[in-house]
C-alpha cells in the first residue's frame, strides 16, 4: 500500500481483556516501530524491529505488552490483561535502513480500556 | 534522560503571517532533527528534516539548526489556516530512537 496501515482504528476493551493491534508497514520498509501516545503528549517509543528481529523492546511498559513480526512484514502488538492506564493511541511507524530515523507513521489505534 | 522542550502554546497567528516554532534539546550527541505535523486525531506527518547547522528551506517552511546552542526552529511563512495543527519537534540520536517533544499547537486565524 501507499502508507502504513493499522487496524483496528478504534478498540474498546474491558479491563482484563487481551487485545491485538495490527500494523502493516510500507512495502520494503525494513524497520518498524511501535509508539504509545497519551493525550496531549508526544509519542513514546515502545519497541523496534529490523525485519523479523526485535532489536529493542526497552520501551514496553510491562510484561503484559508483547510485539511480534514473524515474517518481517506485518507486526502485531499484543496487550494482555489490559488496564485503564493502557488507554492511549498506539502508533506504528516504518522506515528504510539508510534513513532509519525518517519514520512514516500509520493512523494509529485508539485503545480505550473501561 | 533525553529531553526535548518546545515553546509552550498554543500559538495563534493571523493568516499570511510568519509562525515561529522553537525547540531545545538536552543531548549533545543528537544527530538528526525533525519537525512533524499532527492534525487533531491524526498521525504525525514528517514535514522537515535537518542534519547540519544552518537553514533548510522547503517551500513555505524553513528549519534552522544550531547545535552549539542545542536549538532547532521551524518558520512557516505566509501561514494558512490549513497549517493549523500541533507541531512536534523530534530529535534522533546515533541510533534509531527518536525523542519527541510534547508539541506546540498552532492556530492560523483567517
Amino acid at each position: 500500500g501507499a502508507g502504513v496501515s493499522q487496524s483496528p482504528r478504534y478498540k474498546v476493551a474491558k479491563r482484563g481483556q487481551d487485545v491485538a493491534l495490527r500494523c502493516d508497514p510500507i512495502s520494503g520498509h525494513v524497520s518498524l516501530f511501535w509508539y504509545q501516545q497519551a493525550l496531549g503528549q508526544g509519542p513514546e517509543f515502545l519497541t523496534y524491529f529490523q525485519n523479523e528481529a526485535q532489536l529493542d523492546k526497552s520501551g514496553l511498559p510491562s510484561d503484559r505488552f508483547f510485539a511480534e513480526r514473524p515474517e518481517g512484514s506485518v507486526s502485531t502488538l499484543k496487550i494482555q490483561r489490559t488496564q485503564q492506564e493502557d488507554s492511549a493511541v498506539y502508533l506504528c511507524a516504518s522506515s528504510i535502513p539508510d534513513r532509519v530515523n525518517e519514520q512514516f507513521f500509520g493512523p494509529g489505534t485508539r485503545l480505550t480500556v473501561l | 534522560q533525553k529531553e526535548v522542550e518546545q515553546n509552550s502554546g498554543p500559538l495563534s497567528v493571523p493568516e499570511g503571517a510568519i509562525a515561529s516554532l522553537n525547540c531545545t534539546y538536552s543531548d549533545r550527541g543528537s544527530q538528526s532533527f525533525f519537525w512533524y505535523r499532527q492534525y487533531s486525531g491524526k498521525s504525525p506527518e514528517l514535514i522537515m528534516s535537518i542534519y547540519s547547522n544552518g537553514d533548510k528551506e522547503d517551500g513555505r517552511f524553513t528549519a534552522q539548526l544550531n547545535k552549539a546552542s542545542q536549538y532547532v526552529s521551524l518558520l512557516i511563512r505566509d501561514s494558512q489556516p490549513s497549517d493549523s495543527a500541533t507541531y512536534l519537534c523530534v530529535i534522533g540520536g546515533s541510533n534509531y530512537k527518536l525523542t519527541f517533544g510534547k508539541g506546540t499547537l498552532l492556530t492560523v486565524n483567517p
